[in-house]
């Protein structure tokens, strides 16, 4: 199955600074996606992005399927915004689930 | 985006006994729902898929007679941990997919904190 690889593990930032997060695949992918699990569990969808730029507000994501990677950018970040990202893809069409990265552990300081 | 909930929030139970979660696909319909299990300070692995009026499909090492799924319905997926103990202590959360525009995107419930005694 595919293998999604997340980098760095832990993210230390004064708030207000920027940040990259990224995401690597060993394969080509149907579905990539972006997720912020904050303190109580809950998964908050961020970016469907099997391709592509996308921005939020705050946040933007890149993904160059042909290089199997995916960027999360975080500017200005805020203490809200702690908590861990995950990336999570999978290579096939239809309900297929997600394979998730370890995730990046991001803590926001004032 | 897709609402999908689970019940209860939390649980605590003492061994041996099985503990019922729910998940539910609020405002779509859902053919596949998936389970997942986070362990603190870990990623989410999958258990299993859950299909709509057939069997489920269990990951490799994951009892399918302790982890009992019942897809009911288009909108309801259960998972019962039967005879539970310590080391099944974990957050369990459920998945499923929205077809919206041509995008099949994974929502993903509140999860359930099970903690057995």
């Amino acid at each position: 199955g595919i293998q999604v690889e997340q980098s760095p593990p832990d993210l230390i930032l004064q708030e207000g600074a920027n940040s990259t997060l990224r995401c690597n695949f060993s394969d080509s992918v149907n579905n990539l996606q972006w997720f912020h699990q904050n303190p109580w569990g809950q998964l908050i969808n961020l970016f469907y992005i099997p391709s592509g730029t996308k921005q939020n507000g705050r946040l933007s994501a890149t993904t160059v399927a042909t290089e199997r990677y995916s960027l999360l950018y975080i500017s200005s970040s805020q203490t809200t915004d702690s908590g861990v990202y995950f990336c999570a893809a999978h290579r096939l069409s239809g309900n297929t689930p997600l394979v998730f990265g370890k995730g990046t552990r991001l803590s926001v300081i004032a | 985006g897709a609402v999908v909930s689970q019940h209860p929030s939390w649980v605590i139970c003492k061994s041996g006994t099985s503990v019922k979660i729910e998940c539910r696909s609020l405002d779509f319909q859902a053919t596949t729902m998936f389970w997942y299990r986070q362990f603190p300070k870990q990623s989410l692995m999958l258990m299993a898929t859950s299909n709509e009026g057939s069997k489920a499909t269990y990951e490799q090492g994951v009892e399918k007679d302790k982890f009992l799924i019942n897809h009911a319905s288009l909108t309801l997926s259960t998972l019962t941990v039967t005879s539970a103990h310590p080391e099944d202590s974990s957050f369990y959360i459920c998945s499923a997919s929205g077809y919206s525009g041509g995008i099949n995107e994974q929502f993903f419930g509140p999860g359930t904190r099970l903690t057995v005694l």
